[in-house]
């Protein structure tokens, strides 16, 4: 299928427990973002990435991991699991740079850790 | 400190009339803004961009304003549709091209009444 897709839609895990959202995009844009949204805060820049193998921190990073091995995958861990990263995470991807492009978003992993 | 605001509060509006969203922001020189439009349960889509020397840039029934000066951009949907109702996100390039990295408001919700 075209387009950026996220699984799982929905997860729940405890605290504790390792877990890893997957982003994966058709389009072979350079720069792939993640980002979290919370009720108060909006959309937050976790990680991205602009290219295989380049990826930098962005607002929220702490208990988060990212890998970019391959153009289209950028997952996301979390390494164990807190409550406070409960919350709805979006995948977005673009190609970046001049002339300014625009991110094209997937359609989030709702995370419930217990 | 940085920050941006968007309306805090809900636009109710009613149909036919024209939508005006507010965009602030503090401590920033963005290369450029961008809307996006978010839907619930959905990843936001993104619908117009204005570069730092863009005065107004329209796209059908919406029309963006960009005041450097101001630190404000004002959002317009003419005509407005309950089928516009959504929250609506402002989105900065606060790191100056810097791989389309973008810092993103928190959305004022619109509801267009019938």
């Amino acid at each position: 299928d075209a387009g950026i897709t996220q699984s799982p839609r929905y997860k729940i895990t405890e605290t504790g427990r390792q877990v890893t959202l997957m982003c994966h995009q058709t389009w072979s844009h350079s720069y792939m973002f993640w980002y979290r949204q919370d009720l108060g805060h909006g959309l937050r820049l976790i990680y991205y990435s602009a290219a295989a193998d380049i990826t930098d921190k962005g607002e929220v990073p702490d208990g988060y991991v990212v890998s970019r091995s391959k153009t289209e995958n950028f997952p996301l861990t979390l390494e164990s699991a807190t409550r406070s990263q409960t919350s709805v995470y979006f995948c977005a991807s673009s190609e970046g740079g001049p002339p300014y492009n625009e991110q094209f978003f997937g359609p989030g992993t709702r995370l419930t850790v217990l | 400190s940085q920050k941006i605001e968007q309306n805090s509060e809900a636009l109710n509006i009613q149909e036919g009339k024209t939508a005006t969203l507010t965009c602030n922001y503090t401590n920033y020189s963005p290369a450029y803004l961008q809307w996006y439009r978010q839907d619930p349960g959905r990843g936001p889509v993104f619908l117009l961009l204005i570069r730092e020397n863009e005065k107004e840039k329209r796209k059908e029934r919406l029309k963006v304003t960009f005041d450097t000066t101001l630190k404000q951009s004002l959002f317009h949907i003419t005509a407005s549709q309950p089928a516009d109702s959504a929250t609506y996100l402002c989105a900065l390039d606060i790191f100056r091209n810097q791989g389309g990295k973008l810092i993103f408001g928190q959305g004022t919700e619109l509801s267009v009444k019938p």
